[in-house]
Formats: structure tokens, C-alpha cells, sequence
């Protein structure tokens, strides 16, 4: 049973350019959030994902979109990178219950982003 | 929106003390505040969670508390050993993990 899996390990891109990070949920989960975590901080919430929607949104802006296959697959997008977009990002999964009730979320190693 | 605040920053004990860990949370529909365990260059790894319904949870040497009227809750860790040396999280989230919150951390050594 595979965990949550994240692509690549580390990136390095140029300030200006455009990056796209890729998450593939624990099995048998069925939603994906994402988190941004700059050096020394907590996860910052950017996004979740379920059904192939984006459910809830944290403070970030328009430059980070996000996508959710029906495999229920995500991927991470950022325009216009920035200095400060440099941060580990890490995805996490959880299967969304239909009650509501909370179910654990499992985080992926991460992709390390250094913008230049 | 909810605002997490954790504290202490960094805490250093002696192998075999206790630690206490205290986060506070300013939205009242918060339900659900998991902890999680950072090691340096890894992920960060649920290590025990409490329901709004619930006042205590203990799972060996750590256990939670929760006070929903003061909009509190802390992690403590009994017999510390080296291992336990890491970076703690704490969040609050309303449930199905919507726009969950995360303190800043607290750097835990355990000293041999």
C-alpha cells in the first residue's frame, strides 16, 4: 500500500518562471491538500481538492492554481514565481467522510522549490 | 479565519522529564486538533489527535488536553527520551480537513 507520493524531490527555477508540482494520494484517499511550509514556519494551507474541485482556499494568490484528476491525482501549479515562493511544499491526503467526521491526514515527503 | 498559536518556540528538557507543548485556536467551530512530529528534512507524521468531544486522549507517553471554552489544547510528552527530539505542530482544522491551521512549531531537544 503505497503512501502519499510526491514529484520531484527538489526543484530550482528563475524568478518569473512557471513550475508545476504533482501529488498521487495514499490509497483507496480521495482528497488532496496542499501546504506550503517556508523554512523555520508551519504549513501554510494553500488548497484542497476533492471530486476534481477545489473545495476551500487559504490566503494565497491567484499565481497557485491547482488540478485533481479522476485517479485523484493532483497537481500544484505557481506563475510568476517569486524569491519568496521558495518553500518546501507538501501535499496530504485523507478520504472525506460522508458524515463530516474528520479522517487523519497523511503528508508526502515533499518537493523542495528554490526560486533564484 | 482560524489563527493557531503555539508555544513555546524552542523547549529544551533532560532525558526522562516531561514536556508540555500549549496551542490556542480563535475559531469557535474548530473540531478537530492533531499534532504532528517533524524530524529534520522529513515529513511531518500525525502522532495523536483530539475530537471537540473530547476533554483528554493519552496514547502511551503523550497524551492531549483540550479546553473548548478557553480555546486551548496541549500536547504532553512524559519520559522523554532522545528520540523524541523533533519540531511539533499543532493544528486546528473544522473537520474533512478544510483550511487547516498550523502553529508555528516548537523545537523539542531532549538532552542525553
Amino acid at each position: 500500500d503505497a503512501g502519499v507520493t510526491q514529484s520531484p524531490t527538489h526543484l530550482i527555477k528563475t524568478r518569473g518562471q512557471q513550475v508545476t508540482l504533482r501529488c498521487s494520494p495514499k490509497s483507496g484517499h480521495d482528497t488532496v491538500s496542499w501546504y506550503q511550509q517556508a523554512l523555520g514556519q508551519g504549513p501554510q494551507f494553500i488548497f484542497q481538492y476533492y471530486e476534481e474541485e477545489e473545495r476551500q482556499r487559504g490566503n494565497f494568490p491567484d499565481r497557485f492554481s491547482g488540478h485533481q484528476f479522476p485517479n485523484y491525482s493532483s497537481e500544484l501549479n505557481v506563475n510568476a514565481l517569486l524569491l519568496g515562493d521558495s518553500a518546501l511544499y507538501l501535499c496530504a491526503s485523507s478520504l472525506v467522510s460522508r458524515r463530516n467526521a474528520y479522517n487523519e491526514q497523511f503528508f508526502g515527503p515533499g518537493t523542495r522549490l528554490t526560486v533564484l | 479565519g482560524e489563527n493557531v498559536e503555539q508555544h513555546p518556540s524552542t523547549l529544551s528538557v533532560q532525558e526522562g522529564d516531561s514536556a508540555v507543548i500549549k496551542c490556542t485556536y480563535s475559531d469557535s467551530a474548530s473540531n478537530y486538533f492533531p499534532w504532528y512530529k517533524q524530524e529534520l528534512g522529513k515529513r511531518p507524521q500525525l502522532i495523536i489527535d483530539i475530537r471537540s468531544n473530547v476533554g483528554e486522549k493519552k496514547d502511551q507517553r503523550i497524551a492531549v488536553t483540550l479546553n473548548k471554552t478557553a480555546k486551548h489544547f496541549s500536547l504532553h510528552i512524559t519520559e522523554t527520551q532522545p528520540e523524541d527530539s523533533a519540531v511539533y505542530f499543532c493544528a486546528a482544522s473544522t473537520g474533512n480537513n478544510n483550511d487547516m491551521r498550523f502553529g508555528a512549531g516548537t523545537r523539542l531537544t531532549v538532552k542525553p
